[in-house]
């Protein structure tokens, strides 16, 4: 158990719907990743908050936002979903900012199906 | 595009050998290298964090180098046993904070 939590832990939906995935990083960590894992993809990094402020931006699409509280939890919102969307999408927390010397610690996922 | 290479894609070692397998990365604008074990139905986990040309990192039998100028690590296995059986993927830091994922090698420990 890493100490991240996500939930739900599936969700499924139909296209065109909008859902937010929700992350609680491990206790003191204050960065926030989350990435995306679809079938014929690797590891794709999507957005990195710390602090409650967007520290980096990677493959997100516009139709995907995030944003990070006071209290360090993490939402994920997809909307307009589409079937590519369907993918198993990772929360991972850290404790410092820069990513490079800090190892992550990965949720267990939330497994999105658009029907 | 910034490609990191894994290799093999696949890997069957027999129970008590050894192994080891590749990350290749670009060579320059080097900030760190990260090593993680990705188990079926589980989320990846750390392993190394590495950051310096020569680096060598070690937990249990399991141990990584570094090369930053050619730009390859690779991730030795001592003495496989069946819970060494997972996905190990290797990780870039492009720039200061995102991390590029390679496809990963998936490695089989054969009783």
């Amino acid at each position: 158990d890493s100490g991240v939590t996500q939930t739900p832990k599936h969700l499924i939906t139909a296209t065109g719907q909008r859902v937010t995935l929700r992350c609680s990083p491990r206790s003191g960590d204050l960065s926030v990743y989350w990435y995306q894992q679809s079938l014929d993809q690797g590891l794709q990094f999507l957005i990195q908050y710390y602090n409650g402020e967007e520290r980096a931006k990677g493959n997100i699409l516009e139709r995907f936002s995030a944003q990070q509280f006071p209290d360090l939890h993490s939402e994920l919102n997809l909307s307009s979903l589409e079937l590519g969307d369907s993918a198993l999408y990772f929360c991972a927390s850290s404790v410092g900012g820069a990513s490079g010397v800090n190892e992550q610690f990965f949720g267990p996922g939330t497994r999105l199906t658009v029907l | 595009i910034l490609n990191v290479e894994q290799s093999p894609q696949s890997l069957h070692v027999q129970e008590g050998d050894s192994t080891n397998f590749t990350c290749s990365f670009p060579s320059s604008n080097f900030y760190a290298l990260h090593w993680y074990r990705w188990e079926t139905a589980k989320s990846p986990e750390a392993l190394f964090v590495m950051t310096l040309n020569g680096d060598e990192k070690k937990k249990g039998r399991i141990s990584a180098t570094l090369n930053t100028k050619e730009g390859y690590s690779y991730l030795y296995i001592k003495g496989s046993q069946p819970e060494d059986s997972a996905t190990y993927l290797c990780a870039y830091l492009m720039g200061a904070q995102k991390l590029v994922f390679g496809q990963g090698t998936r490695l089989t420990i054969n009783p």
